[in-house]
């Protein structure tokens, strides 16, 4: 069964920093590609970044490009998502989200996702 | 900037068929493929059309998917309408630039 467990939301500051990760179980991490999604409170999904299975292709939406990382560890089983300079409008619940291993952006699970609150 | 716009929603008895659409905003959405997702109040979002009319397994055969290249759109059909399928509805694809686009998402209502 295909598991996406994320982690790591939280309150923070204005400016501040915070690591999410996501710990992936029950596939062959390694071989697909990986999505951070989100959703501020009472409003539509927004794409947030996209990592191919070996890390060599990344995007970002513009909104956060720029302040934000995402990266992957394939002997971990692990997606992460390194935000910096935060700001308000990023509270949000994050979900991490697999590919179907076909097509770019093609969603095929999701997590539960975590909490990101920013606020002073 | 590319969008992906959607009705803001839609309500239907149970047994009925509902159809959502979605549309870009420019260029052809038959270019790259559309996904469409259900996210019922407090869960987190399912797959439930990938590829343009693809089912996961599991996603019974009342949903379906379909693309118009003439309206630019694509469109989620809901046939024999179920109280469980009440839920917001999003359609998503990407653009030239490979940023990935949401749709404004529809609530789908079972009166």
């Amino acid at each position: 069964e295909v598991q996406l467990v994320e982690s790591g939301g939280g309150l923070v500051k204005p400016g501040g920093s915070l690591r999410l990760s996501c710990a992936a179980s029950g596939f062959t991490f390694s071989s697909y590609s990986m999505n951070w999604v989100r959703q501020a409170p009472g409003k539509g999904l927004e794409w947030v970044s996209s990592i191919s299975s070996s890390s060599s292709y990344i995007y970002y939406a513009d909104s956060v490009k720029g302040r934000f990382t995402i990266s992957r560890d394939n002997a971990k089983n692990s997606l992460y998502l390194q935000m910096n300079s935060l700001r308000a409008e990023d509270t949000a619940v994050y979900y991490c989200a697999r590919d179907n291993g076909g097509g770019l952006m093609v969603i095929y699970y999701w997590g539960q996702g975590t909490l990101v609150t920013v606020s002073s | 900037n590319f969008m992906l716009t959607q009705p803001h929603s839609v309500s239907e008895s149970p047994g009925k068929t509902v159809t959502i659409s979605c549309t870009g905003s420019s260029g052809s959405i038959a270019s790259n493929y559309v996904q469409w997702y259900q996210q019922r109040p407090g869960s987190a979002p399912t797959t439930v059309i990938y590829e343009d009319n693809q089912r996961p397994s599991g996603v019974p055969d009342r949903f379906s998917g379909s693309i118009d290249s003439s309206s630019n759109s694509a469109s989620l059909t809901i046939s024999g309408l179920k109280t469980e399928d009440e839920a917001d509805y999003y359609c998503q694809s990407y653009d030239s630039s490979n940023q990935g686009v949401f749709g404004t998402g529809t609530k789908v209502t079972v009166l």
